[in-house]
């Protein structure tokens, strides 16, 4: 079992800020790390699927990085807008399966 | 809309009712995936597909449990004699299999359930 955690467990960002948060997860037996943004009332939605240490991925005002020795990523919002207002769930892959983390709550205030 | 679908959307039971979900995948992902989501915790691995094979099984799912993929396609799963502690969303993923390591689930809308 991966034990995978993120923190904070929420933020409320201004909007036009920037803003980031982490997810921690066991460094041996690395296999690929996912984030997903997940609205309320929609379905979770894929942004990153990472796997090489040192890896950075992009989209939009969105990016991530990955430390998979220390066993670590960060996301990262530029220019928060309300419209970036959700949970963002970090998961290890397990053989296919995922191991989630808690989720980071981002509220982004006009 | 060609993304994977979940019916129904929402739920409510007596305790001890049977009820079953189902879950419509992208048409030609290879692997269903059922996972579990309750209030303050990212969702929970209960059972896989790979066509209608199913491969594993969490602990979390009890003998009251059980998922279906007949065809390989749609897939149900059924929750018998509910409690109130099986209240939760229910969500459905897809992917297709690959081998970069690079396979992306893709989520359904969720079942959310609540038994009273």
């Amino acid at each position: 079992i991966l034990n995978v955690e993120q923190s904070p467990q929420s933020l409320h960002v201004q909007e036009g800020d920037s803003t980031n948060f982490t997810c921690s997860f066991p460094s041996s037996n690395f296999y690929a790390l996912h984030w997903y943004r997940w609205e309320t009332a929609k379905s979770p939605e894929a942004l990153f699927v990472m796997t090489l240490n040192g890896d950075e991925k992009k989209k939009g005002r969105i990016s991530a990085t990955l430390n998979t020795k220390e066993g670590y990523s960060y996301l990262y919002i530029k220019g928060s807008q309300p419209e970036d207002s959700a949970t963002y769930l970090c998961a290890a892959a397990n053989w296919g399966k995922l191991q989630f983390g808690a989720g980071t709550q981002v509220v982004v205030t006009p | 809309d060609t993304g994977v679908s979940q019916d129904p959307r929402h739920k409510i039971t007596k305790r001890g009712q049977n009820v079953t979900f189902r879950c419509d995948p992208i048409s030609e992902h290879n692997r269903l995936y059922w996972y579990r989501q309750t209030l303050g915790q990212g969702p929970e691995f209960l059972t896989y597909f790979q066509n209608e094979a199913q491969l594993e099984k969490s602990r979390l799912l009890s003998d009251r449990f059980s998922a279906e993929r007949p065809k390989g396609s749609f897939s149900t799963l059924e929750i018998q004699r509910t409690e109130q502690g099986d209240s939760a969303m229910y969500l459905c993923a897809s992917s297709y299999e690959n081998t970069d390591l690079q396979e992306t689930q893709y989520f359904g809308p969720g079942t959310r359930l609540l038994v009273l």
